[in-house]
């Protein structure tokens, strides 16, 4: 099976503007989530999406967005781009397994470079 | 509230000996304990993983362990070589019914030839 991936992958973008991420789970993977990692703060938990519907979200501001389609793909925003938005954002795919916190798998990340 | 805090930050052995990454999370709902391992510039790869009912689980050179009492457990890794260079993660589960994770702040972990 081909593992997760993520588009772009890289941007780079500058202050005000709004960008919008990509993740292609496993096939067969119904849960993502995206992380933010950074060196300062490591790999931070942004927001979780299962059967098109945010299950979870991380104390991220209002100007970080996601959203999961029909067929599991999901998206993340970011509007009104700061300096400190810079980071590599991660997104991960599990199987989802009721009842427990399944196994996830990583995607390539997308490098987001604020100017 | 939760928190994972996973030590050393940095650990440089030589090829053979044995490395050993111990976190400590907060909150007593996590059942689940994966380990992922970042290369330079690529995604972190899971390379073991633990359930809260089982207290130690091996993987070839790779070992964790769980102590649920004291909230804390260990990567293992004996028999080091240079491609086991990389910065090590530990993660904490969130509850039952989310996918969340809460992540260690890292481990760069150096094996000299």
């Amino acid at each position: 099976k081909a593992g997760v991936t993520q588009t772009p992958r890289y941007l780079i973008k500058t202050r005000g503007q709004q960008v919008t991420l990509s993740c292609s789970p496993i096939s067969g993977h119904r849960s993502v989530s995206w992380y933010q990692q950074t060196p300062g703060q490591g790999l931070q938990f942004l927001f979780e999406y299962f059967s098109e519907t945010q299950r979870n979200k991380g104390n991220f501001p209002g100007r970080f967005s996601g959203r999961q389609f029909s067929n599991s793909r999901s998206e993340m925003n970011v509007s009104t781009l700061e300096l400190g938005d810079s980071a590599l954002y991660l997104c991960a795919s599990s199987l989802e397994v009721a009842g427990r916190t399944d196994t996830q798998y990583f995607g390539p990340g997308t490098r987001l470079t604020v100017l | 509230g939760e928190n994972v805090e996973q030590h050393p930050s940095t650990l440089s052995v030589q090829e053979g000996d044995s490395a050993v990454i111990k976190c400590t999370y907060s909150d007593s709902a996590s059942n689940y304990f994966p380990w992922y391992k970042q290369e330079l510039g690529k995604r972190p790869q899971l390379i073991i993983d633990i359930r809260s009912n089982v207290g130690e689980k091996k993987d070839q050179r790779i070992a964790v362990t769980l102590n649920k009492t004291a909230k804390h457990f260990s990567l293992h890794i004996t028999e080091t070589q240079p491609e086991d260079s990389a910065v090590y993660f530990c993660a904490a589960s969130y509850d039952l019914n989310t996918d969340k994770l809460i992540f260690g702040t890292g481990t760069r972990l150096q094996v000299f030839p």
